[in-house]
């Protein structure tokens, strides 16, 4: 149980395009989710958690015009890198908790983005 | 200071050894506590979960919570070659669910 999945887990895309991962719970509903992304050699950064059927609350430092977050249903969250520049290549994971337990967070695989 | 806090290593033992892992925390008011096993180019998987002082033992992992002191610490029995990754803490405080995660420390275990 507890499964996560991301989709795509590669992609590459040219600089200026916007690129949308997204990140489903299989077996649970997940009324929330998290956003991270981690440089190489580096940790995890939060960037964002997202609350179904309500907007995302972003970090500090994190532009909520560039990285657009949309959880519109219970099991399902998106990120939409908007007009992606090579700084922003990166891998991106997302998490859930299962409802019910002790915050316990379960990660997708991660996309990896390179944008050229 | 940083919410969580751990060596980044790289930490080497020999197989078949105990590694030690260790990790502090600034919050005194977070309550659970987790270590998560990343493989190169991975995302993190859950190995250890604990909210109470003491020890918690799964198989050949045991995780050691001590709340007076802020810190938590993995030891990993019987150290295998696949055991080779990052590991990082994480400590929850309770509000909103957020994680903060450590830095991770790489743990290189050598036939």
């Amino acid at each position: 149980g507890a499964v996560v999945s991301q989709h795509p887990s590669r992609v590459i895309c040219k600089s200026g395009t916007s690129v949308k991962i997204e990140c489903r719970s299989l077996d649970f509903q997940a009324t929330t989710m998290f956003w991270y992304r981690q440089f190489p050699k580096q940790s995890l950064m939060l960037m964002a958690t997202s609350n179904e059927g309500s907007k995302a609350t972003y970090e500090q430092g994190v532009e909520k015009d560039k990285f657009l977050i949309n959880h519109a249903s219970l099991t399902l969250s998106t990120l939409t890198v908007t007009s992606a520049h090579p700084e922003d290549s990166s891998f991106y994971i997302c998490s859930a908790s299962v409802p019910g337990t002790i915050d316990v967070q379960y990660f997708g695989p991660g996309t990896r983005l390179t944008v050229t | 200071q940083k919410e969580v806090e751990q060596n980044s290593g790289p930490l080497s033992v020999p197989e078949g050894a105990i590694a030690s892992l260790n990790c502090t925390y600034s919050d005194r008011g977070s309550q659970s506590f987790f270590w998560y096993r990343q493989y190169s180019g991975k995302s993190p998987e859950l190995i250890m979960s604990i909210y109470s002082n003491g020890d918690k033992e799964d198989g050949r992992f045991t995780a050691q919570l001590n709340k007076a002191s802020q810190y938590v610490s993995l030891l990993i029995r019987d150290s295998q070659p696949s055991d080779s990754a990052t590991y990082l803490c994480a400590v929850n405080r309770g509000t909103g669910n957020q994680f903060y995660f450590g830095t991770g420390t790489s743990l290189t275990v050598i036939p």
